[in-house]
């Protein structure tokens, strides 16, 4: 079974600081891994995902998250925070792929980022 | 374009009442996800459909919830003799392919009194 761990409930950063939140996940077969932001009222938006290609992968707003195999971890940084940044973050793995796999997501609790002027 | 839709945005009903959700997918996707995400959780897996057939129910709590999506594009979840633990916000998720990134709608946040 596959599942994943959000350290951090809530992380709060300085507009401008780096923003860091952390994912490990647990899988018994190469994930697919993924980041998604949750503005308020608004659905999930798509952040990254690795699909096995390159460990460090770039995604929309400036942010990144970097595969570590040996860590099972898929963080999620961007050097500088913007106050637009302010969100709810949600890591998510889904199995690569057994022959019929519908990928199905299986998400983290979720951080809570505040970006404070 | 048009993304996911999902209707209504809310939902207030009674204990013991039948509820229906809708979900317009993105046009020609054909892989259809539900989950429900609880206060303070993430989003958990209920149902898939690849086209018209339910692939994967693995994730329904119980039999009072069911499925459908006959044309093979807009589903319904229906909920039958709800529960106030069936208060959460229901969403929505459609990729091209099986394996395609799967884009979510607003939700539907349903409230059982």
């Amino acid at each position: 079974a596959q599942s994943v761990t959000q350290l951090g409930s809530h992380v709060s950063v300085s507009e401008g600081a780096l923003v860091l939140l952390r994912c490990n996940y647990s899988s018994s077969v190469p994930p697919y891994l993924f980041w998604y932001v949750q503005y308020p009222n608004q659905g999930l938006q798509l952040l990254l995902k690795y699909t096995s290609a390159a460990t460090l992968v770039k995604g929309i707003n400036g942010f990144e998250a970097e595969f570590k195999k040996s860590e099972t971890s898929f963080h999620l940084t961007k050097p500088s925070a913007h106050m637009s940044d302010a969100a709810e973050y949600f890591c998510a793995v889904s199995d690569l792929a057994h022959l019929g796999s519908n990928y199905k997501l299986t998400f983290g609790k979720g951080t809570l980022l505040t970006v404070n002027p | 374009g048009a993304g996911v839709s999902q209707t209504p945005s809310n939902k207030v009903t009674e204990k013991g009442k039948y509820v229906e959700l809708r979900c317009d997918p993105i046009s020609g996707h054909t892989a259809l996800y539900w989950y429900r995400q609880s206060l303070g959780q993430g989003p958990e897996f209920l149902i898939y459909f690849q086209g018209t057939g339910a692939a994967d129910d693995s994730g329904l709590p119980n039999d009072r919830f069911f499925a459908v999506r006959p044309e093979g594009s807009v589903s319904t979840l229906k909920i039958q003799r709800t529960e106030r633990g069936d208060s959460a916000v229901y969403l929505c998720a459609s990729s091209l392919t099986a394996r395609g990134t799967q884009y979510f709608g607003p939700g539907t946040r349903l409230t059982v009194l």
